[in-house]
């Protein structure tokens, strides 16, 4: 059974700092590896989609990188301010063989940025 | 990118009463819907998956009568929590999956249910 685990659960840095939040899985049977924004209150926010053939993408200050045989993932946030703090989730999709249409979530990370 | 919407988003009920949430792909068609439970500061745990003209899936632990699943159309499912009771208290959000084998999930925003 695919779990997803996030360390840390939660983080606190000051503005303008680069980050690193991780997500790590036990099977590497996967799809894909998503990360997601989610607001207070709010749903999600897809931010990067990472297929299982690919090592990283990026948008804007975002980067997330895959290595699909330890089992990681990565999401660097750089110059961070104080409009992303939010818990950001990751999620993977497991490969056809074992059923690609669910998600398994993470617990998230809670990041806050300080003024 | 394509637009989910859930309604209401947020909801209070009294304590037996039932509960309606609608999860619509507002402009895509989309055989599965997913719906997903949040309890606070945790991860969405999934609920059911919704196949459009047939039975809902329920993962294990979730009770198929009390949440009942409607996928009557391509672009509507809907869950309805019956004789709901304050532990049913909780943030309910559904996706939608678009075309492609899999397609791309896109997310609602939530509906926040309030049983007293």
């Amino acid at each position: 059974k695919q779990e997803v685990t996030q360390i840390p659960a939660a983080l606190s840095v000051p503005e303008g700092e680069n980050l690193v939040l991780n997500c790590s899985f036990t099977d590497s049977a996967i799809y894909n590896l998503q990360w997601f924004r989610q607001d207070p209150g709010k749903g999600l926010t897809s931010l990067l989609l990472i297929q299982s053939s690919q090592r990283e993408q990026t948008s804007g200050r975002l980067n997330a990188s895959l290595d699909k045989s330890s089992g990681r993932s990565t999401l660097y946030i750089a110059a961070s301010q104080p409009g992303d703090s939010a818990t950001y989730l990751c999620a993977v999709r497991p490969d056809r063989s074992q059923g690609a249409q669910k998600l398994v979530f993470g617990q998230g990370t809670r990041l806050t940025i300080n003024p | 990118g394509a637009v989910v919407s859930q309604h209401p988003s947020r909801v209070i009920c009294k304590s037996g009463t039932s509960v309606k949430i609608e999860c619509r792909s507002l402009d895509f068609q989309a055989t599965t819907m997913f719906w997903y439970r949040q309890f606070p500061k945790k991860s969405l745990m999934l609920m059911a998956t919704s196949n459009e003209g047939s039975k809902a899936t329920y993962e294990q632990g979730v009770e198929k009568d009390k949440f009942l699943i409607n996928h009557a159309s391509l672009t509507l499912s809907t869950l309805t929590v019956t004789s709901a009771h304050p532990e049913d208290s909780s943030f309910y959000i559904c996706s939608a999956q678009g075309a492609g084998d899999p397609g791309e999930l896109f997310f609602g925003e939530g509906s926040r249910l309030t049983v007293l």
